[in-house]
């Protein structure tokens, strides 16, 4: 079966400029996540989704940055005004426990470039 | 406040060589830690967690709680181990998993 589908795989855009980014995990996956992955830090997390809900969305950096998720399966992240510092891959990953057991799959990542 | 370290950017080791990724934890309770990996080109995956105290490609990771530390370990390295090593805690109400920031594994023939 398929995995976890981002899209774009890279993006590239102007300062100011908003950007959705898209994830479809697995068929069936109730919970999904959102990391932020760049050079030197590691993944940071941004958000966490339980079917349609985000109890936690206590990474998100700012105001700019937005989550949503629909039937439980596809979700988009949003960031308006870009940056040059939201540079990074942005990675999600679903699981298919509604506790946290820790086993994530992740996607290939959207690569985001601000100019 | 719960953090994961990993201090090593960067470890370069010769093939057959033993390996050790450190990684130390922060956390007022009774955490779980894993260890994910990404090799080139690949998704990060999940490699090891310590409740199953399993073997997986030859690594094995002992949970030492008056350390809070996870040290990843293997024997003898391969060439094929080279990736991006990422250790990572959850724990309590939390959801999330929190990710150190990661070491590059290179071994080199």
């Amino acid at each position: 079966g398929a995995g976890v589908s981002q899209s774009p795989s890279n993006k590239v855009t102007e300062k100011g400029k908003d950007v959705e980014l898209r994830c479809d995990p697995i068929s069936g996956h109730t919970a999904l996540y959102w990391y932020r992955q760049s050079l030197g830090q590691g993944l940071e997390f941004l958000i966490y989704f339980q079917g349609n809900s985000a109890p936690d969305k206590s990474g998100l950096p700012s105001d700019r940055f937005s989550a949503e998720r629909t039937g439980g399966s596809v979700s988009t992240l949003t960031i308006q005004r870009t940056q040059q510092e939201d540079s990074a891959v942005y990675l999600c990953a679903s699981s298919p426990h509604r506790g946290n057991t820790g086993e994530l799959f992740f996607g290939e990542g959207s690569r985001l470039t601000v100019l | 406040a719960q953090r994961v370290t990993q201090p090593e950017k960067l470890l370069s080791v010769f093939k057959g060589a033993p390996v050790e990724l450190k990684c130390n934890y922060s956390y007022s309770g009774s955490p779980e830690l894993f260890w994910y990996v990404q090799y080139s080109r690949q998704r990060l995956q999940l490699l090891l967690r310590h409740i199953s105290r399993e073997s997986i490609k030859g690594f094995t990771a002992d949970l030492n709680k008056g350390e809070t530390s996870f040290h990843l370990k293997k024997p003898f390295a391969q060439e094929e181990d080279s990736a991006m090593y990422y250790c990572a805690l959850t724990g309590g109400a939390t959801n999330k998993l929190i990710f150190g920031t990661g070491t590059l594994l290179a071994v080199q023939p």
